[in-house]
């Protein structure tokens, strides 16, 4: 069975410019979650899906973020602009169910670079 | 007091070594916790849950000290495998975040 699919894998673009990032979840898992990760920090929530409802973007910087996963599936995860300080990994997971027995699944990431 | 704090590592053994980390957590209403293992840039994937009364799957054993608010994973007999950073992970089971991932704490075995 395939797993969470993310990309892409390495970005790499200048400040101010828009970057979007896509996620796959594991097939019949109802719950979607971005995480951003930087380096040696722990992941850290930017939005949880339970089917095509956000129902936890507290943590997302809605000024600038932006996400959406339209038919409860797919989902994607936008940046514009871009700030430096946006350098980090997007991580996308998926569970079963919320709550859940706390096993998320993830993606690689999609490793982002602003210049 | 952040809600899940971890050792700060980095913790550097030898092989064969028995290493130890330990996770505090905030919120004592949290009902359960896990251990997760990451690679070298790569994502995190579930190591082990804790239960109550403790647990052990192999060289490692995870205990839950609930009056404490802290939560432990032993790692016997180490292998330059075990190299990876370790994140605690605790299920508030409320709120809005209800999992809540440590920094992490580093490990590497040395041949």
């Amino acid at each position: 069975e395939a797993g969470v699919v993310q990309s892409p894998r390495y970005k790499i673009i200048e400040k101010k410019q828009p970057v979007a990032f896509w996620c796959n979840p594991i097939s019949g898992h109802n719950t979607l979650y971005w995480y951003l990760q930087n380096l040696g920090q722990g992941p850290e929530l930017l939005i949880r899906y339970e089917n095509e409802e956000a129902v936890d973007d507290s943590q997302l910087p809605k000024d600038r973020f932006s996400a959406e996963r339209l038919k409860g599936v797919d989902s994607t995860l936008k940046i514009q602009p871009a700030e430096l300080g946006d350098s980090a990994v997007y991580l996308c997971a998926s569970s079963l169910r919320y709550p859940n027995t706390g096993e998320l699944f993830f993606g690689e990431g999609s490793r982002l670079t602003v210049l | 007091r952040k809600e899940v704090e971890q050792d700060p590592g980095p913790f550097n053994v030898p092989e064969g070594a028995t290493v130890a980390f330990n996770c505090t957590y905030s919120n004592s209403a949290s009902q359960s916790f896990f251990w997760y293992r990451q690679d070298c840039r790569k994502e995190p994937k579930l190591l082990m849950s804790v239960y109550s009364s403790g647990n052990e799957d192999g060289r490692f054993t995870a205990q839950l000290n609930r009056a404490s608010q802290y939560i432990s994973l032993l790692i016997r007999d180490s292998k330059l495998s075990d190299s990876a950073t370790y994140l605690c992970v605790v299920n508030q089971h409320s709120g809005n975040t209800p999992l809540v991932f440590g920094k992490g704490t580093r490990l590497s075995v040395i041949a």
